[in-house]
């Protein structure tokens, strides 16, 4: 089945620890996504990316990295430098026909707790 | 940076009415996108409307785009318990983002 895998589903960081999110899909799309959405919040964009080895940060880059080596995989790693990383983060991935972006499709998202 | 403003923030309906959501966006746009969250899951796409349409249907959606008002509106008509969820618009910039509302959350009650 086509789709867009996300995991683990449930991750829990100590303070002062990097972890990564994976987000791979099959879809064949050219553009990955990753969003954090706070409680009953929207959904904030983080990193981006629309080819593979190029990626943009998005609105609330700090404290996280990506990596783009591979079409199907886009990881997020949550550094330490980001303080306040308890969050729900989702991965989207779309394609473009003729500069226009179409819809997008979402991972099962992650839940990140720092205990 | 958000695109769509939505409004109302929270809607709560009785199974069997209507029930509609605006969003406002700021940038002139090749198309909008509505999306559905359900509790602690991922978006799920419901519609696309490209710029030059005016209203779209699926189902029991409807989907409504003012381009000289920069707004969209989401209908769902005789609603059910199971339409209980949070619906977003969201629409690309030129940058090749796609930036989402804050969305409204919708409560179906039986």
């Amino acid at each position: 089945d086509g789709g867009i895998t996300q995991s683990p589903k449930y991750l829990f960081r100590k303070e002062g620890q990097n972890v990564t999110l994976s987000c791979e899909q099959n879809l064949n799309h050219d553009a990955m996504y990753w969003y954090r959405q706070d409680p009953g919040q929207g959904l904030r964009l983080i990193y981006y990316s629309q080819i593979v080895n190029d990626f943009q940060k998005g609105d609330i880059a700090e404290g996280y990295s990506v990596s783009r080596e591979k079409k199907e995989s886009f990881p997020l790693t949550v550094t330490s430098a980001q303080k306040n990383p308890t969050a729900f983060y989702l991965c989207a991935s779309s394609s473009f026909r003729e500069h226009i972006g179409t819809e997008a499709f979402f991972g099962q998202g992650t839940r990140l707790t720092v205990v | 940076s958000q695109q769509g403003e939505e409004d109302p923030q929270a809607l709560s309906i009785q199974e069997g009415e209507n029930a509609t959501m605006n969003c406002s966006y700021k940038t002139s746009i090749n198309n909008l996108q509505w999306y559905r969250q359900n509790s602690g899951r991922g978006l799920v796409h419901l519609i696309l409307i490209r710029s030059n349409e005016r209203e779209k249907h699926s189902g029991r959606l409807r989907v409504t785009l003012d381009t000289s008002k920069k707004s969209s509106s989401l209908l769902i008509t005789a609603s059910r318990a199971a339409d209980t969820a949070s619906y977003f618009c969201a629409s690309w910039n030129q940058g090749g983002k796609l930036i989402f509302g804050q969305g409204t959350e919708l409560s179906v009650k039986p």
